[in-house]
């Protein structure tokens, strides 16, 4: 079974901080996502990776960035955490084989205060 | 722009009766794959079922399918025998070429004993 894991299902940081949220998946999935979700919003695309040191923006990248060192792993920077960027965040990726699923980490639950 | 639209932010069924959730989406393209994402509230997000545009067989999983008219932009989901597990939120999700997915809003299941 494909694995995603985040480093963090709880996380509460100050506004302020740098705040980085890790995701690996275990499957040798090329393209990998984060998304943000609030309520009545749904997901939202923050960044994606096709592929080791690559990456797009999303919807709203605005206040993030990325970083795709390894093919497993990608992770999210919040260079200056605000409380705007309160929300649960999913990580995902899919690979370029197969049915086009893509596969989710059970989120990280961010509070900034 | 792509969009996704869940009309109906909660729904609630009776243990072993059927329940409709409805997704209308908009696209350009012709060829593009559609989802329904299951989301407990332990938060994994697992998928429930897929269908590819081309196919004009609705996709069946299950207690689990789907009604896809291609030319009205529509993507509903039928839950038949509901079960007290089939509680959560559900997304529809629209995967563009890029295989970015655009979610709906969300619809929120409740299942009654």
């Amino acid at each position: 079974d494909v694995k995603v894991t985040q480093s963090s299902r709880y996380l509460v940081k100050r506004t302020g901080e740098k705040v980085f949220l890790e995701c690996v998946q275990d499957m040798d999935h090329e393209n990998m996502f984060w998304y943000r979700q609030d309520p009545g919003l749904g997901l939202r695309l923050i960044y994606f990776s096709y592929d080791v040191k690559m990456k797009e923006k999303g919807d709203i990248p605005e206040g993030y960035s990325v970083s795709r060192e390894k093919k497993e792993r990608f992770s999210l920077i919040l260079e200056s955490a605000s409380t705007n960027q309160t929300s649960m965040y999913l990580c995902a990726s899919v690979g370029l084989a197969g049915f086009n699923e893509q596969f989710f980490g059970p989120g990280t639950r961010l509070t900034v205060l | 722009a792509q969009t996704v639209t869940q009309s109906q932010p909660e729904m609630s069924v009776q243990e072993a009766e059927t329940v409709t959730l409805s997704c209308t989406y908009d696209t350009s393209e012709s060829d593009y794959y559609l989802f329904w994402y299951k989301q407990p509230p332990s938060r994994q997000m697992i998928l429930v079922i897929r269908q590819e545009a081309y196919k004009q067989q609705n996709a069946t999983e299950n207690r689990f399918s789907v009604n896809f008219q291609k030319a009205a932009k529509s993507f509903s989901l039928k839950i038949s025998d509901s079960q007290l597990g089939d509680a959560a939120m559900y997304f529809c999700a629209h995967r563009e070429y890029t295989d970015k997915l655009i979610f709906g809003t969300g619809t929120r299941l409740q299942v009654f004993p």
